[in-house]
């Protein structure tokens, strides 16, 4: 049973358009959230994280909404750069207890 | 700063033989550890964590193992591979259950 997904395997954007990735959670339980960035044999790196008590977190040119009611959150690049091509893996967790889960994951393609 | 380091980098086994990744984290102390597996198609699987020396938990029932013989070393083993043993493996640490994580490298295993 698949607790967090990431529906879209693939996504192929422009350079300097908006990227959104989407990923959608299933436990109720699930008060911390995570997108990690991957390069093809590396480990993947931390981009942003938001907890619970709120809706949106920004850094840079990262942005991560959250919709509890939803069970819902996607991840905003803006603008879009080739260097962004990558895995972005989205990850959930209840900070009381569980290690983080992570969807399955989904290929950025900036093209310039 | 933190660091975390795992090795080898890459190996071939052949079926039936023995594995033995290493995982080592410096600069904190009792630090969460986990293996984590990127299979094709399945994003990042995680396999065990451990809280402390000797604690080990176990995610998805297989033929590896992991130990924890000091506190900022990890190892995960196999007494024999199997093809679908075939696989990047991830080790992390956090400083607490639910907490973001940080990666090493990766390892790449092909079993042939």
């Amino acid at each position: 049973d698949q607790q967090v997904k990431q529906n879209s395997p693939s996504l192929s954007v422009q350079e300097g358009r908006i990227s959104i990735l989407n990923c959608d959670y299933t436990n109720s339980m699930f008060d911390y959230f995570l997108w990690y960035k991957k390069y093809p044999a590396e480990g993947p790196t931390f981009l942003i994280s938001i907890s619970s008590i709120k809706d949106k977190n920004e850094d840079g040119r990262f942005t991560v909404f959250l919709n509890k009611s939803a069970k819902h959150l996607s991840l905003h690049i803006v603008p879009s750069q080739p260097g962004d091509s990558a895995v972005y893996f989205c990850a959930a967790s209840n900070q009381a207890g569980t290690a983080l889960i992570f969807g399955k994951g989904t290929t950025l393609s900036v093209s310039s | 700063s933190q660091t975390i380091h795992q090795w080898p980098a890459t190996l071939v086994q052949p079926v039936g033989s023995p594995l033995s990744l290493e995982c080592t984290v410096e600069g904190t102390s009792n630090p969460n550890l986990y293996w984590y597996r990127q299979a094709a198609g399945r994003g990042l699987q995680l396999l065990f964590y451990s809280v402390g020396i000797g604690q080990i938990s176990s995610e998805v029932p297989q033929n590896l193992s992991a130990s924890r013989p000091q506190d900022r070393q990890f190892i995960l083993s196999s007494k024999k591979l199997l093809l679908s043993d075939s696989g990047f493996y991830l080790c992390a640490w956090n400083g607490g259950i639910g907490n973001t994580i940080y990666f090493g490298e990766g390892s790449w295993l092909t079993v042939v």
